[in-house]
């Protein structure tokens, strides 16, 4: 199983629409998650940090599963600049420990 | 300003020829690292500095070798060029392991 795993997409949803992506971790003992957005040939942009309680910023809302091992990103109400490639991010303890995952593209569609 | 910024933007060159990237980060961060993100978007760490120490220093050809004169500097020079070298190279600092990282814009590296 590999340390980090998202379903690459393309996700194609309508502009108005809410859409979610999950990320599997398989280390048990991690302890930070983040999300990145990356536009194309752009670099990555830290979007949200993830709490173990979830959070919420605007539009986007970050939850945490511990017990599935997975965390998950939900967009409300998609916008067209909401499409880029959504990289999720976990820390099992230390510099060493840090894994991007591969991305899942959303393309939003008006 | 630009938080981290990266230079040179673009690098197209000749297989053999030796390289060098610069990164500087404004951030105040005590660490640094660079990252090469491949044509199948997989970020791989290559190579991690805090407070001018390598601490990270993953299985990379050691034709590329980082450098860190302070903390808010960390360059990376490729000797001997190979085709397989193309790819985007990110610099990106961070406050510590558990903070989010700030990336450069990243440098296209082409070699011909």
């Amino acid at each position: 199983r590999k340390e980090v795993e998202q379903d690459p997409g393309p996700f194609n949803v309508p502009e108005g629409a809410t859409v979610a992506f999950n990320c599997t971790y398989s280390n048990s003992a991690s302890q930070s998650f983040f999300w990145y957005r990356q536009d194309c040939r752009k670099e990555p942009k830290l979007l949200m940090s993830v709490y173990s309680s979830g959070n919420e910023d605007g539009r986007f809302t970050a939850q945490l599963n511990r017990a599935s091992q997975y965390i998950s990103l939900l967009i409300r109400d998609s916008k067209l600049s909401d499409s880029a490639t959504y990289l999720c991010v976990v820390n099992a303890g230390g510099y060493q420990k840090v894994t991007f995952g591969t991305g899942t593209k959303l393309q939003v569609i008006p | 300003d630009t938080a981290v910024s990266q230079t040179p933007k673009y690098l197209v060159t000749q297989m053999g020829n030796d390289k060098s990237i610069k990164c500087e980060q404004n951030l105040g961060h005590d660490t640094m690292y660079w990252y090469k993100q491949d044509s199948k978007k997989f970020l791989k760490i290559m190579f991690s500095y805090n407070n001018k120490e390598l601490i990270i220093n993953e299985t990379v050809p050691n034709r590329f070798s980082p450098k860190s004169p302070d903390k808010a500097h960390l360059n990376l020079h490729i000797n001997s060029l190979e085709l397989g070298d193309s790819a985007v190279y990110f610099c990106a600092s961070s406050q510590a392991a558990d903070y989010g990282y700030t990336f450069g814009s990243g440098t296209r590296l082409t070699v011909v």
